[in-house]
């Protein structure tokens, strides 16, 4: 198995909805991240879990809640989200050691 | 700080004709560099990286890049492009655990 695997590919909420964005991999791979990609732009950094913890946070709202229960898991928690939110929200992951990071396809998420 | 420059935004070529896509990045210690490609709605794929060794990185796709350290750029090309390789292209370099990338560059193939 050589990918990360995302769920939802799409998922549409209101401003008052709690929903949960699931990556997945099972390359043995130990640092997992969340991107925010808008329309025409690079990815944003979100967070980076190493070992199942979280290493680093980039100053995202608390509206957003990493969680990586094992190391081939990674959450994303969504509470109170506003429009702007809008977006593909993508996970990534990388090897022990290693620069590379393999992302997954992605989760549009649309804000109501 | 590192940082990655891609200096074009948009590159229309005709279909079979040779492309270059251009990256400049700034950093005070040693780097890894990628090139990144992510077609319409969906994630991005590695295309090639560069950690050591050969300055020549050839990819997937029949795409290639040259690291030049005196000229601190990773140039993407490839000799004749297919309408397939429509898609944005981002170069990136890592950092602290990080990846930071470039603007991005669409590719846009004409037939």
């Amino acid at each position: 198995d050589t990918e990360v695997t995302q769920t939802p590919k799409h998922l549409v909420m209101g401003m008052t909805n709690k929903k949960s964005l699931k990556c997945e991999q099972h390359m043995g791979h130990r640092a997992m991240y969340w991107y925010k990609q808008k329309a025409k732009k690079p990815p944003e950094l979100m967070f980076v879990y190493s070992y199942e913890k979280l290493s680093i946070n980039e100053s995202v709202p608390s509206r957003f809640s990493p969680e990586c229960p094992n190391s081939s898991l990674l959450n994303l928690h969504l509470h109170a989200l506003q429009p702007e939110d809008s977006a593909l929200y993508l996970c990534a992951s990388s090897p022990p050691g290693a620069d590379t990071q393999y992302f997954g396809p992605g989760t549009r998420l649309t804000v109501l | 700080a590192q940082s990655v420059t891609q200096l074009d935004s948009q590159v229309p070529v005709f279909e079979e004709a040779p492309v270059e896509l251009r990256c400049n990045y700034s950093s005070s210690v040693s780097v890894y560099l990628f090139w990144y490609v992510q077609y319409p709605n969906q994630g991005l794929q590695l295309l090639l990286k560069y950690l050591s060794g050969s300055t020549l990185v050839k990819g997937i796709n029949g795409f290639e890049a040259e690291f030049n350290k005196s000229q601190t750029s990773f140039h993407l090309r490839k000799p004749s492009v297919h309408i397939s390789d429509t898609a944005e292209y981002f170069c990136a370099v890592s950092s602290a655990s990080k990846i930071i990338f470039g603007s991005g560059t669409r590719l846009s193939i004409r037939p």
